[in-house]
């Protein structure tokens, strides 16, 4: 089945403990994404990834970074997160330019 | 920039009637733009996209949209809503060509009541 796996699906930890959202696919998708749900603002860019180790910066990159060694994993990791990376993050994938982008189930970040 | 609004926060709907949500760009250049739909505790679920073509664009579960340059719209319909439509819908435009950004609305909740 074409899907993407996000791991782990809920997290609460604590401001400063480094922490790591893994995502893969296996539809073999070129390009990759992170994005931030927020109530009120809707999704947001984190990173994406257009092909392995080629990564940009979204809407929304301050205190995340991300790596693409592989073309189905694409891990969003924050160094030291804080208060303001709670959130609800999505990882996505898409095949090429104009086609749309597949979205995991999503995970559910608490930073206390 | 790039932009994309959905002016209503929720929009409610009897079950049979017709339903409309709304969506407005920005771009510059031609628009690729997309409707996605996200249940509770799921990721968004891709519904239809225009990108050139006939300006009425059919999607999953009998939902359309209608692409109106004039007016920058891309809002999205359904002749008959059923109870199970109701979720929150995002409208979403392609950033710049040669990026992969994609931005969305902030997202219009329905509601269809029975």
């Amino acid at each position: 089945e074409a899907q993407v796996t996000q791991n782990p699906r809920y997290l609460i930890t604590v401001t400063g403990k480094k922490l790591t959202v893994t995502c893969s696919q296996n539809m073999n998708h070129e390009y990759m994404s992170w994005y931030r749900q927020d109530p009120g603002l809707g999704l947001r860019q984190i990173y994406y990834s257009m092909n392995v180790e080629v990564t940009d910066k979204g809407d929304v990159p301050e205190g995340y970074k991300v790596s693409r060694k592989e073309k189905r994993n694409f891990p969003l990791i924050l160094e030291s997160p804080s208060p303001n990376q709670t959130s609800l993050y999505f990882c996505a994938s898409r095949d090429s330019q104009n086609q749309p982008q597949h979205f995991g189930d999503g995970t559910r970040l608490s930073i206390l | 920039a790039q932009s994309v609004a959905q002016p209503e926060d929720q929009v409610n709907v009897a079950e049979g009637n017709p339903l409309t949500v709304k969506c407005t760009y920005s771009v510059s250049g031609n628009p690729y733009l997309f409707w996605y739909v996200q249940y509770p505790n799921r990721g968004l679920q891709f519904l239809l996209k225009y990108i050139t073509g006939d300006n009425l664009v059919k999607g999953s579960y009998g939902f359309e949209a209608e692409f109106n340059k004039s007016q920058t719209s891309f809002h999205l319909k359904k002749p008959s809503a059923l109870v199970s439509d109701s979720a929150l819908y995002f409208c979403a435009v392609r950033g710049s060509w040669g990026t992969d950004k994609l931005i969305f609305g902030t997202g219009t909740r329905l509601q269809v009541f029975p």
